[in-house]
């Protein structure tokens, strides 16, 4: 059974920056796993953030950017903002299946 | 402005079925490639099911073929999850998810979601 892994939490200070990553058990994230990343704050509906690896919508704040981090996919923040602090989610293709898998999700923490 | 509204929710006893609805307007629905992810209480994301523009094309998360249907009436702009044989772990909250186009899975709208309990 496929599995898709994030950091469980990460701590970072205001002003800072973080790297999430997400890697699958099939092996190395490529860019045709197409990864999009979530992010949802408690009580709310999750909200896109990035999607085909690196873009980013009209909505996504300056500050996140999407990429390619060696065999993962990996999300940045850049210069944290308290209001940052949220639950991060990754989902990535998965072609063979063609079934798409989410990650379990990262508790960011800014402190 | 892109609205995605769920509803159908409820308690439902195991073994039961339920059928979801999502209303979708402020876009061209019958344009759009459409998804159903869920959320169990305390839980991460867990995706459902994937539907084409013209319903000809579905596919589905392992542990709920078989049981459950996607499928759309692009004439009342609605996405449908006919949800059977339900299970204690199938309560979560359904979200009504919006694709960019048809390939690369650009995911972007959410609805709010409506709350399944499966429960005796």
């Amino acid at each position: 059974q496929t599995v898709v892994t994030q950091e469980p939490s990460l701590t970072v200070s205001p002003g800072g920056t973080v790297t999430l990553t997400c890697a699958s058990s099939t092996g190395a994230v490529t860019s045709d796993f197409y990864p999009n990343w979530f992010q949802q704050k408690p009580g709310q509906a999750p909200r896109s953030l990035i999607y085909n690896t690196d873009n980013k919508h009209s909505w996504t704040p300056a500050r996140f950017s999407g990429s390619l981090l060696g065999d993962k996919a990996a999300l940045t923040l850049s210069g944290v903002q308290p209001e940052d602090e949220a639950e991060y989610y990754c989902l990535l293709y998965h072609g063979g299946v063609q079934q798409g898998l989410f990650g379990g999700g990262t508790k960011l923490t800014v402190l | 402005e892109v609205q995605l509204v769920e509803s159908g929710g409820g308690l439902v006893q195991p073994g039961g079925s339920l059928r979801l609805s999502c209303a979708a307007s402020g876009f061209t629905f019958r344009s759009y490639w459409m998804h159903w992810v869920r959320q169990a209480p305390g839980k991460g994301l867990v995706w459902v099911a994937r539907i084409s523009v013209d319903g000809s094309a579905t596919k589905y998360a392992d542990s709920v073929k078989g049981r459950f249907t996607i499928s759309r009436d692009n004439a009342r702009n609605t996405l449908f999850l006919q949800m059977n044989s339900l299970r204690a772990e199938d309560t979560a909250v359904y979200y009504c998810v919006r694709e960019m186009y048809g390939y690369a899975w650009p995911i972007d709208y959410w609805g709010q979601g409506t709350l399944v309990t499966v429960s005796p």
